[in-house]
């Protein structure tokens, strides 16, 4: 099972928008609604942040939002925050109890 | 609250052996599966093995398939990992994760660092 693709870095301002994508195929991404995104600070463990494509946990702000368009989903960061510096990890389930990472995220707030 | 604590990690030579453990806590673990999912140094992520309590489903990725086994053990509510014939690139932090399969994992451990050098 191959990686889902991110971009290596993304950054932006404090108070600006930032969007991640993660781009799979019709085996993953593009045929489940179990698309998950972490959100990783240095030295700490993944945490959930987007479940199930668009789907928030109890807790974390509504400043980050996923979405999905065909084969490739996307996180959204808005009103960018220092403590949003982090590494970002997209998830896929892809059938037959397999699942699949992406490749990782840098976001710097500048 | 749920918990999920791995230990068991350390520095091991090449060739060698090393049994991971992750106890879990405060969830029904008869309801999910339980993963372990690692990270080398600098790189991202990568499931390796996962697990329902039953050992109903057990998987491997392949770059473990052989060297290593998931299992349960009750007595102690903790999923155990173990590593034989260990590689310079199996080198890394091991997380252990809560799945409600299909989703990918939402809760997780600390880690545990698994060093393989002479």
């Amino acid at each position: 099972q191959s990686a889902l693709t991110q971009p290596p870095s993304a950054s932006g301002s404090p108070g600006q928008s930032v969007t991640i994508s993660c781009t799979g195929t019709s085996s993953d991404v593009g045929g489940y609604s179990f698309v998950s995104w972490y959100q990783q600070h240095p030295g700490k463990a993944p945490k959930l942040i987007i479940y199930e494509v668009d789907k928030r946990p109890s807790g974390v702000p509504d400043r980050f939002s996923g979405s999905r368009s065909r084969a490739t989903a996307s996180l959204t960061v808005s009103g960018l925050q220092a403590e949003d510096e982090a590494d970002y990890y997209c998830s896929s389930y892809a059938g037959s109890n397999n699942f699949v990472f992406g490749t990782g995220t840098k976001v710097t707030v500048l | 609250q749920v918990l999920l604590v791995e230990s068991g990690g350390g520095l091991v030579k090449p060739g060698g052996s090393l049994r991971l453990s992750c106890a879990v806590s405060g969830f029904n673990f008869r309801d999910y599966y339980v993963s372990w999912i690692r990270q080398a140094p600098g790189k991202g992520l990568e499931w390796i093995s996962y697990m329902t309590i039953t050992g109903s489903t057990i998987y491997y990725a392949d770059s473990v398939k052989g060297r290593f086994t998931i299992s349960w053990d009750s007595a102690k509510d903790s999923v155990s990992l173990q590593m034989n014939s260990l590689r310079a690139d199996d080198t890394a932090v091991y997380y252990c994760a809560r799945q409600d399969k299909p989703n990918p994992p939402d809760y997780w451990g600390q880690g545990t660092l698994v060093t393989v050098s002479s």
